[in-house]
């Protein structure tokens, strides 16, 4: 079965930090799609970005960058620099075209703190 | 632009009440989801529709849940006899294709239900 593991729990950091929140996930699958998602405190999910199985450049959008590595079935994230306003909870989540529905699988989230 | 909006954004119940919870989606999307997140973990799927058709179900709890969307737009999450166990936060999200793991699920903030 398809499982998402984020193992951190909580992170806190001091601003101006550099962060990485570790993402792994299990599935035999071979075409899929893997996410990660920002939930600050006012609850809406916020789309970061989106990968496929079938690309596995790292990818950097301003102080983001994503690190997709299938050998290790991992999708890690980090935050560089980063800032108050980055402190919500991010979700690694993971996706399929196998199946009638492709509604998303996420992980337990990783509480990221930054403290000023 | 107006992204998905849910309401109420908070809701109390007694238990055993009914109650019903209301998703305006993304105006054109097609598809659309309902996910429950209880405190401290990700979401997790509980229906999917494809304009009015709810083409999955498998994540509804119990038949004391049910979901509609008549006329492919706006849906309604209806739980029945609410349980304390009920408490969680639904969200709802709207994609624009039919086969959403190509597309990024816009989320709304929520609902919260607290069930006493």
């Amino acid at each position: 079965a398809q499982k998402v593991t984020q193992a951190q729990t909580e992170i806190s950091v001091v601003e101006k930090e550099d962060v990485t929140l570790d993402c792994v996930y299990e599935t035999r699958d071979t075409t899929y799609y893997l996410f990660w998602y920002k939930q600050p405190p006012s609850g809406e999910l916020v789309f970061l970005i989106r990968r496929n199985s079938f690309d596995e450049q790292n990818e950097i959008s301003g102080r983001y960058s994503w690190n997709f590595q299938k050998s290790t079935s991992s999708f890690n994230f980090t935050i560089t620099a980063s800032q108050v306003v980055d402190s919500a909870v991010y979700f690694c989540a993971w996706d399929s075209p196998r199946g009638a529905t492709n509604k998303l699988i996420f992980g337990t989230g990783t509480l990221l703190a930054v403290q000023p | 632009g107006a992204g998905v909006s849910q309401s109420p954004r908070y809701k109390v119940a007694k238990r055993g009440q009914d109650v019903a919870l209301r998703c305006d989606p993304i105006s054109g999307h097609v598809s659309l989801f309902w996910y429950q997140q209880a405190l401290g973990q990700g979401p997790e799927f509980l229906t999917y529709f494809q304009n009015e058709a709810q083409l999955d179900k498998s994540g509804l709890p119990s038949d004391r849940f049910f979901a509609e969307r008549p006329e492919g737009s706006v849906s309604t999450l209806k739980i029945q006899r609410t349980q304390q166990e009920d408490s969680a936060v639904y969200l709802c999200a709207s994609s624009l294709e039919v086969y959403s793991y190509q597309e990024t699920q816009y989320f709304g903030p929520g609902t919260r239900l607290l069930v006493l």
